[in-house]
């Protein structure tokens, strides 16, 4: 079956640091790859995608790339500020099984000031 | 605007009823989706519909029952059969015909809590 793993938080980190969440996938497939925010009481806003091997998704500072061979999507900032305060979820999706998209267990990140 | 709506944001339900959590969107997408979240933990699945008329039972649809009568409405009915229903609920949608990847949006979000 299709299952995403990423690191569990929470990850605290001062405001300015590097932010790494590790996020690795098993898929029957050939997948999409999400990373979605989720701030406080809210629902989820898509932060960046990508659709295959070696495609790089960007935005608000936040990188991931989308590597086949070591199954995984990685994303990263390189200066964390404390808005970025959130939990954030990557997910794959696989067209042929129905547009679901399958979801990581989150990883919660508090930027302290 | 375009975007998706949940109603209400809180909802509070006695054990044994039934209670139905709103999703509209107006983005004319085809697709839409229930997913449930609980503290600490990813989405899961409830239901999700892909054209009006037709539904399929996700993950977890033990205890949840799903209408789609209008392309823009896909309503959640959570029953007393729904073991431990308290829970953050999120509607999504996508467009299954826009590129090769379908990225869902994602409504605010329902928050029931049984009494």
């Amino acid at each position: 079956g299709n299952s995403v793993t990423q690191m569990e938080g929470p990850v605290t980190l001062s405001e300015e640091a590097f932010l790494t969440i590790n996020c690795t996938y098993t898929a029957t497939g050939y997948p999409s790859l999400f990373w979605y925010v989720q701030y406080p009481g809210e629902g989820l806003q898509l932060l960046l995608k990508a659709t295959k091997a070696d495609d790089k998704g960007s935005n608000k500072g936040f990188e991931a790339t989308y590597r086949k061979e070591t199954t995984s999507f990685h994303l990263e900032k390189g200066s964390v500020q404390v808005s970025d305060s959130a939990v954030y979820f990557c997910a794959l999706l696989i067209k042929a099984a129905g547009n679901k998209l399958t979801f990581g267990g989150g990883t919660r990140v508090l930027v302290k000031p | 605007d375009g975007g998706i709506t949940q109603s209400p944001k809180y909802l509070f339900r006695k054990e044994g009823q039934n209670v139905t959590l709103s999703c509209e969107q107006n983005l004319n997408h085809d697709a839409m989706y229930w997913y449930r979240q609980d503290p600490g933990q990813g989405l899961r699945l409830i239901y999700y519909s892909q054209i009006v008329n037709d539904f399929q039972k996700g993950d977890i649809a033990e205890g949840y029952s799903v209408s789609r009568e209008k392309k823009e409405s896909f309503p959640l009915t959570v029953t007393s059969a729904q073991k431990n229903p308290t829970a953050f609920y999120l509607c999504a949608s996508s467009d299954r015909l826009s590129g090769n990847y379908n990225e869902q949006f994602f409504g605010p979000g329902t928050r029931l809590t049984v009494l």
